[in-house]
Formats: C-alpha cells, sequence, structure tokens
C-alpha cells in the first residue's frame, strides 16, 4: 500500500520553512526520505525507524510519529538547491528484503 | 555515482516492440527494485527481487517481467509496447537490511512511438 504524501506542492522564497508529511495506513517500520532533481535519480536523504530518534540532514530534519504512523520532513531556512521532488519511502516490518514502497511526491520550488 | 548502472539510458522503440532494461546493482546488494516514472509523476513500484528470488510486486503489467540472475544483475522485460509505457524507468538496490538505504541508477528513459 502506498503512503500519502501532503501537501503536493509548496512554492518558498528563499529563506523560508516548509513541512512535508508522509501517512501510512498501516504500521511502519521505517520511513525514508528522497530528494529528486528533474530528470535525475533519487538521491536519499534520510531513514527514520521505529523507535528510533529524530535525523537531520543540513537543514533538512524528520521525525516519525509512531502513533499516528506519519513521517515529516521539514525544510527550515529553505535554499535554492532544496529544489525538486521530495519522496517518502516506506518499509512496513522489519525483514530482510523488505518491499520499498514511495508515496506520490511532494514538489518544492525555491524562489529567490 | 550511487554505484548502480542501468543500460541503456536511453531507448526509442515502436509500438508493439519488445525491450531490455539492464540493471548491475551495487557490489554486495542483495535486492533489486524497480519503479516506473511517467512524466512529471511519483515513483510506482513495478517488481522487487531479493538474491534471486521475486519478492514483491507492485502494479506491473502482464506485458512486463523480470528476473534476477546469480550475479544479481537484473533485467526488466517490456513487450508488446503501448505509447503509455514512455516512461523513465528506475533501478534501485539495497543490502535489504530492514532500515538501510535503495540507491537508485540514474534511470532507463523509453520512449515508446
Amino acid at each position: 500500500q502506498q503512503p500519502v504524501q501532503s501537501p503536493q506542492a509548496v512554492i518558498l522564497r528563499e529563506g523560508e520553512d516548509a513541512v512535508i508529511n508522509c501517512s501510512s495506513s498501516k504500521a511502519l517500520y521505517s520511513v525514508h526520505w528522497y530528494r529528486q532533481k528533474h530528470g535525475e535519480a533519487p538521491v536519499f536523504l534520510m531513514i527514520l525507524l521505529k523507535g528510533g530518534e529524530q535525523k537531520g540532514h543540513e537543514k533538512i530534519s524528520a521525525s516519525f510519529n509512531e502513533k499516528k504512523q506519519q513521517s515529516s520532513l521539514y525544510l527550515t531556512a529553505s535554499q535554492l538547491s532544496y529544489s525538486g521532488t521530495y519522496f517518502c519511502g516506506t518499509e512496513y516490518i522489519k525483514a530482510a528484503g523488505n518491499k520499498l514502497t514511495f508515496g506520490g511526491g511532494t514538489r518544492v520550488l525555491v524562489k529567490p | 555515482d550511487s554505484g548502480v548502472t542501468q543500460t541503456p539510458k536511453h531507448l526509442i522503440t515502436a509500438t508493439g516492440q519488445r525491450v531490455t532494461l539492464r540493471c548491475s546493482p551495487r557490489s554486495g546488494d542483495l535486492s533489486v527494485y524497480w519503479y516506473q516514472q511517467s512524466l512529471d509523476q511519483g515513483l510506482q513500484f513495478l517488481i522487487q527481487y531479493y538474491n534471486g528470488e521475486e519478492r514483491a510486486k507492485g502494479n506491473i503489467l502482464e506485458r512486463f517481467s523480470a528476473q534476477q540472475f546469480p550475479d544479481l544483475h537484473s533485467e526488466l522485460n517490456l513487450s508488446s509496447l503501448e505509447l503509455g509505457d514512455s516512461a523513465l524507468y528506475f533501478c534501485a538496490s539495497s543490502v535489504s537490511e530492514p532500515g538501510t538505504e535503495a540507491f537508485f541508477g540514474q534511470g532507463t528513459r523509453l520512449t515508446v512511438v
């Protein structure tokens, strides 16, 4: 089952903040976040594990709410380089060879 | 460079034809995932192989098939191609331990004319 991302798109001015949410109807083991620039491959940002800590990558951080089966990605003091499409990927069980399913993506455009 | 190699990078073919996309995973990675990304759309999970065996199937058409070979490279076969099959096809690989990241290849852009 595919996780649901919101919003679908966001436009920011450089220096502004944004939050992207990723929700699942099933219990999650982990949430992965990737960023994809137009025409390029998705690039890994971070993973959050059930029972794990909040992670950070530059000024991009994320949290994992196990009760709500939801993860949020925080873009703080956004930079032009943050533009792209952000995907969350989910694993539902702790097992080798897990399926990794992605949400529909959130397009982020950071303007000067 | 993610270490995942996909060939070819671009493919243009006619409707009704059959093509094979190839993926070489990172050294040591046991899982290979295939995803389809239509123009400006999300990553649609097609199929996953783990150590040579099919592990999970997504919304993969019957005209599509895949396999993973003993050396762990994988091939995605697309047959009876239609215009709507035009898309970017990504392969990703991981060591497959729970909670470890997947690394994506650069993709194969398929154009069906």
